[in-house]
């Protein structure tokens, strides 16, 4: 069964730190993975990752994918109240092209 | 700039109720999906389909119903609203194959009584 996992699963943090959130995957036919932010309502979309070892970035977030680990982490560098969010991992199968979500990660920021 | 579009935001209905939830896109993308939302399972796969005349089953089937006649829409039906449906539905779609960015809709609250 195809399983995508995210942790932790809940991190609270004052601004000015630097987070960094994990996903790792089991699942065959491994195409890409993507990361997305949901605040109120729908997810949006952060980052695509084909490559191993390739860092993707903008801004303070940036993220990197470990094919070989089968995982990714997502790093935020001087948080900002607007960071707090669920972020969500996901990952896109060959042959189906399904996306399989992890469960998020729930980022509080307090000032 | 329409983009996703789902309807409607918010619906109650009672066990056994039948009931379709829209999605439309114009923006000519082949790959339409559904997925559930609940508290700590974070966005499961319900039906998907990767262009007109083509579906197939996601994580969680059981009791929803989809088709996709025309490229731009992709209704979910619940035939016989059970309880465990109350979720947030979010209907999401992207270019085929290539391409990681999904784009989503507003959502749609269902709580079934």
């Amino acid at each position: 069964e195809d399983k995508v996992v995210q942790s932790p699963l809940s991190l609270v943090v004052h601004e000015g730190d630097t987070v960094t959130l994990n996903c790792s995957y089991e699942v065959t036919n491994f195409r890409s993975l993507l990361w997305y932010k949901q605040e109120k309502k729908a997810p949006t979309f952060l980052f695509m990752l084909t490559s191993s070892g390739i860092e993707k970035k903008s801004g303070r977030l940036s993220s990197i994918l470990d094919k070989k680990e089968l995982s990714s982490i997502l790093n935020i560098t001087a948080t900002q109240t607007g960071d707090s969010a669920i972020y969500l991992c996901a990952v896109v199968l060959y042959n189906t092209d399904k996306l399989i979500f992890g469960t998020g990660t729930r980022l509080q920021v307090f000032p | 700039n329409a983009g996703v579009t789902q309807t409607p935001k918010f619906q109650v209905l009672k066990t056994g109720q039948s009931m379709t939830l829209q999605c439309a896109q114009d923006m000519n993308h082949e790959y339409m999906s559904w997925y559930r939302q609940d508290p700590g399972m974070g966005l499961r796969l319900i039906h998907y389909s990767v262009g007109a005349g083509i579906t197939d089953q996601g994580e969680v089937p059981n009791g929803y119903n989809v088709s996709r006649s025309t490229t731009e829409d992709f209704p979910l039906r619940l035939l016989s609203a059970a309880p465990s449906q109350t979720s947030v539905y979010f209907c999401a779609s992207r270019p085929h194959l290539n391409t990681g960015e999904l784009f989503f809709g507003e959502g749609s609250r269902l709580t079934v009584l």
